[in-house]
């Protein structure tokens, strides 16, 4: 069972470039959600979807975009990369509402220059 | 004033010592999480807990709904148990709103 798995692990972006960081979860969950992770800041919920076909945003969606086609995966874009978007990303998973254990991907460490 | 407050923000600790890690929070909740981050690592679930107390190995978490109010304990400490230590609640739809973290560093 490998959980949430989240690509790359690391990612070097030039401003204005964009990329796709990919997150898939084997758990059968409804739920999926991108955070950010800062110095000194809680993470902050980004995007974030309770089924395939339905997403929504979430506290700091500006830059960011997403989509929803199936159960297991749930891509994040950045459009036009920015410095402001260097930060950690984590894809999240749970079954249900919030009393339901959440499972993290490893992590994507993003600079962008 | 955030809806999840915990304290302190950065703990050292002497290998053996016994911890306590401590999470405030303003909201009505379903569910209170417990996640432990190493060092440039993922993020991993240790609890999930809405009542009472829950215990795995030498942590223990509990919980006080009425005060809005959890601790993580952490007993005979290691320095494999350095990380940062992240506080999340849950309420009645999906989403998780996360404490600041407590940066927990054990000396041999």
């Amino acid at each position: 069972n490998a959980g949430v798995t989240q690509t790359p692990k690391f990612q070097v972006l030039k401003t204005g470039q964009s990329m796709t960081l990919q997150c898939a979860q084997d758990m059968n969950h409804e739920y999926m959600s991108w955070y950010r992770q800062d110095p000194g800041m809680g993470l902050r919920l980004i995007h974030y979807s309770v089924g395939a076909g339905i997403t929504d945003q979430g506290e700091v969606p500006n830059g960011y975009n997403v989509s929803r086609s199936t159960t297991e995966d749930f891509p994040l874009r950045l459009l036009s990369a920015a410095p402001s978007q260097t930060s950690v990303y984590f894809c999240a998973s749970t079954l249900g509402t919030g009393n339901t254990e959440a499972f993290f991907g490893q992590g994507t460490r993003l600079t962008v220059v | 004033k955030n809806e999840v407050e915990q304290s302190p923000q950065n703990l050292t600790a002497q290998e053996g010592e016994f911890i306590t890690i401590n999470c405030s929070y303003s909201v009505g909740i379903s569910a209170l999480h417990w996640l432990q981050q190493h060092p440039g690592g993922g993020i991993v679930s240790l609890f999930m807990l809405s009542s009472g107390k829950k215990k795995h190995g030498r942590l223990i978490a509990t919980i006080n709904i009425q005060e809005k109010h959890s601790s993580l304990h952490i007993t005979a400490s290691h320095p494999r148990d350095s990380a940062v230590y992240i506080c999340a609640v849950g309420g009645s739809n999906y989403k998780l709103t996360f404490g600041k973290g407590t940066l927990l560093t054990v000396n041999p």
